[in-house]
């Protein structure tokens, strides 16, 4: 099946400062992609979701000057958590669609996911 | 509005079955699908359902009835390493996925 990569998987970064995470679809091209948190024992939640070459439509509640993303070729989105506090520590997952081809299914691939921890 | 409604918890014992079942309610439909997601992990893909009926696949089976916005997952010869979350989602007709909020299921020796 499709491969989408995510990096870092891990990261603990300092009250303040920004991070930035990368979700990048190794073998198909997608002009959308998802980016997720879910807290411990909690269901997904979406955040926004990215378009490439466009903005980045944002869920409801999810601030977009705070969680930038950038979407800037069919291969790659980033997801960047500015001035970043111990509250957005989390399990951030990005999801892309391999809807180039033809069949599109909906189906999503699943990054392994980021831990950010904010101390 | 779209709606999605699994099970939040089911227990079940080791070497048993169990069914996960699901209810939808969608702007239109392209299919449903079940990924599984264990703690601390990203979710991974188990089925995909567009077409009335059962869809087998070793020890994990998936149904679907359109007519009646209902799907299940069907998991036999329960093992421990099935103690996970099951997660519900259908696509609609945007192809957009309408996520359930999953099934924590734990497997007891």
């Amino acid at each position: 099946g499709a491969v989408v990569s995510q990096h870092p998987s891990w990261v603990i970064c300092k009250s303040g400062t920004s991070v930035k995470i990368e979700c990048r679809s190794l073998d198909f091209q997608a002009t959308t992609m998802f980016w997720y948190r879910q807290f411990p024992k909690q269901s997904l939640m979406l955040m926004a979701t990215s378009n490439e070459g466009s903005k980045a439509t944002y869920e409801q509640g999810v601030e977009k000057d705070k969680f930038l993303i950038n979407h800037a070729s069919l291969t790659l989105s980033t997801l960047t958590v500015t001035s970043a506090h111990p509250e957005d520590s989390s399990f951030y997952i990005c999801s892309a669609r391999d809807n180039i081809g033809q069949g599109d299914t909906g189906e999503l691939f699943f990054g392994e996911g980021s831990r950010l921890t904010v101390l | 509005g779209q709606n999605i409604d699994q099970p939040t918890e089911m227990t079940a014992t080791e070497g048993a079955i169990v069914q996960i079942n699901c209810t939808y309610q969608t702007s239109g439909f392209n299919g449903l699908f079940w990924y599984q997601q264990h703690a601390g992990e990203a979710p991974t893909f188990l089925s995909y359902n567009v077409l009335d009926g059962l869809e087998e696949k070793g020890r994990f089976s998936s149904f679907l009835s359109r007519s009646k916005g209902y799907s299940y997952l069907l998991l036999k010869e329960l093992q421990m390493k099935d103690s996970a979350s099951y997660l519900c989602a259908a696509t609609d007709s945007n192809y957009q996925l309408i996520w359930g909020a999953g099934t924590k299921l734990i497997i007891k020796p």
